[in-house]
């Protein structure tokens, strides 16, 4: 049984460019949760989405970012024309229901922005 | 949220107990008290969770005082693979998202 898998590991792309993370959560979880980590810092909230639901995007910037989970294939975090600041570990986890339940993290994408 | 304070770092020995404590004396009665880790390099790993009983499993023993002001992640014989930052983390029941604190270091020495 896979855990939750992103790709690619680690994504350079220059100042201006669109990034694309992927997040293929553990079989059979419907909850996809993304976080990113700033360098030297700790994990912070983006947003939490449900099969072809966004259900809490508080702790998304309110520009150039955006995430979906379709009803099939991985859940996708977009970051359009990307700037330095954005350089960071981008994880994402998955739960299979909202009660109380140990989330499972992927290994994160590290964006690097040049 | 409710926050938690955890020492920013903590130091013990190769196969020795290590006891991680947690402050959280605005816990409501809702809230779980979740613990995750960090290893260099990887995103989060689930380590344990509870509510108001003290809780075990393969990894690690979870203690939690009777007012559940504060609580202990207890690992009984620490390895180098160990070495990681440890989030205590307060979750109200039903909630939808973790928020990470700082954590605690915790360096394993051989």
């Amino acid at each position: 049984n896979a855990g939750v898998m992103q790709n690619p590991r680690h994504l350079v792309r220059r100042r201006g460019q669109e990034a694309r993370l992927r997040c293929s959560p553990v079989k059979g979880h419907s909850h996809v949760y993304w976080y990113r980590q700033l360098p030297e810092e700790g994990l912070k909230f983006m947003v939490y989405l449900q099969k072809e639901n966004i259900i809490d995007e508080s702790g998304m910037p309110k520009e150039r970012f955006s995430a979906e989970f379709p009803k099939e294939g991985p859940s996708i975090l977009r970051i359009q024309q990307v700037v330095r600041g954005d350089s960071a570990a981008y994880f994402c986890a998955s739960s299979p229901y909202r009660e109380n339940y140990g989330y499972t993290f992927g290994s994160g994408t590290r964006l690097t922005v040049v | 949220d409710a926050k938690t304070t955890q020492p920013n770092s903590m130091e013990s020995n190769e196969e020795e107990p290590v006891h991680l404590p947690c402050n959280h004396s605005t816990i409501s009665g809702t809230d779980y008290i979740h613990w995750y880790r960090q290893l260099p390099s990887q995103g989060p790993e689930y380590v344990i969770h509870g509510l108001t009983s003290n809780v075990n499993n393969r990894m690690a023993s979870l203690a939690i005082a009777e007012d559940r002001k504060s609580s202990t992640l207890i690992l009984h014989r620490a390895t180098l693979r160990d070495a990681a930052v440890y989030y205590c983390i307060l979750k109200e029941e039903g909630a939808q998202k973790l928020v990470f604190g700082q954590g605690t270091r915790l360096t394993i020495n051989p």
